[in-house]
């Protein structure tokens, strides 16, 4: 079975850092580009970050870039999304989502989802 | 940041058709294919249309997407309770180089 099962949310202060890690299985990994989606609670979708499938291109929202670093590692297929500098507007839950073949932008397969939470 | 336009709510009863539509720009929709997500409450998003009007397997053909120029649409025909949810449109944007996503629609079924 196609799944991705995303880990590592959490509860933590502004300025703090947090890895979300998103686990990907029945399907072969490397090929996929790779997307993080977040939505504030009551809100709407916001694509956060995108990485291609040998890991050698990466995108960004303006409201994340150089703060939030895409990264994968083939080999455990896994996805990574390392969020430093947090801040309130951060919280939401993030969602990793498999980028389909044919258009390399939508997204065919969503992960369940994982909360961040950024408050003092 | 921009996002694409769409209405925020709209309604039917079981059995009618019903559409939604999401406007863009040349950057965007202009250039680039829509997709659609599907949003039941409380569960993560779900492919609907990719490619502006490619259905993926085993969604219902009740759902159909369009494009044309700036501007997309989603149907939905034949209304069904479990459709109620919410639907997000989304495309690639050269400008921004990422993915823009509508605000969403809600979709309430009478």
């Amino acid at each position: 079975e196609v799944q991705l099962v995303e880990s590592g949310g959490g509860s933590v202060q502004p300025g703090g850092s947090l890895r979300l890690s998103c686990a990907a299985s029945g399907f072969t990994f490397s090929t996929y580009w790779m997307h993080w989606v977040r939505q504030a609670p009551g809100k709407g979708l916001v694509w956060v970050s995108r990485i291609v499938g040998d890991g050698s291109a990466t995108n960004y929202a303006d409201s994340v870039k150089g703060r939030f670093t895409i990264s994968r590692d083939n080999a455990k297929n896994i996805l990574y999304l390392q969020m430093n500098s947090l801040r309130a507007e951060d919280t939401a839950v993030y969602y990793c989502a498999r980028a389909a073949v044919a258009t390399r932008n939508a997204f065919d397969i969503w992960g369940q989802g994982t909360m961040v939470t950024v408050s003092s | 940041q921009s996002v694409l336009t769409q209405p925020p709510s709209a309604s039917g009863t079981p059995g009618q058709r019903v559409t939604i539509s999401c406007s863009g720009s040349s950057s965007n929709i202009g250039r680039n294919t829509v997709n659609w997500y599907q949003q039941l409450p409380g569960t993560a998003p779900k492919a609907l249309i990719y490619s502006n009007n490619q259905r993926p397997s085993g969604v219902p053909d009740r759902f159909s997407g369009s494009k044309s120029g700036t501007s997309a649409s989603l149907a939905i025909s034949g209304l069904q309770s479990e459709d109620e949810a919410d639907y997000y449109c989304a495309a690639w944007d050269d400008s921004l180089n990422g993915v823009l996503f509508g605000g969403g629609t809600k979709l309430t079924v009478l």
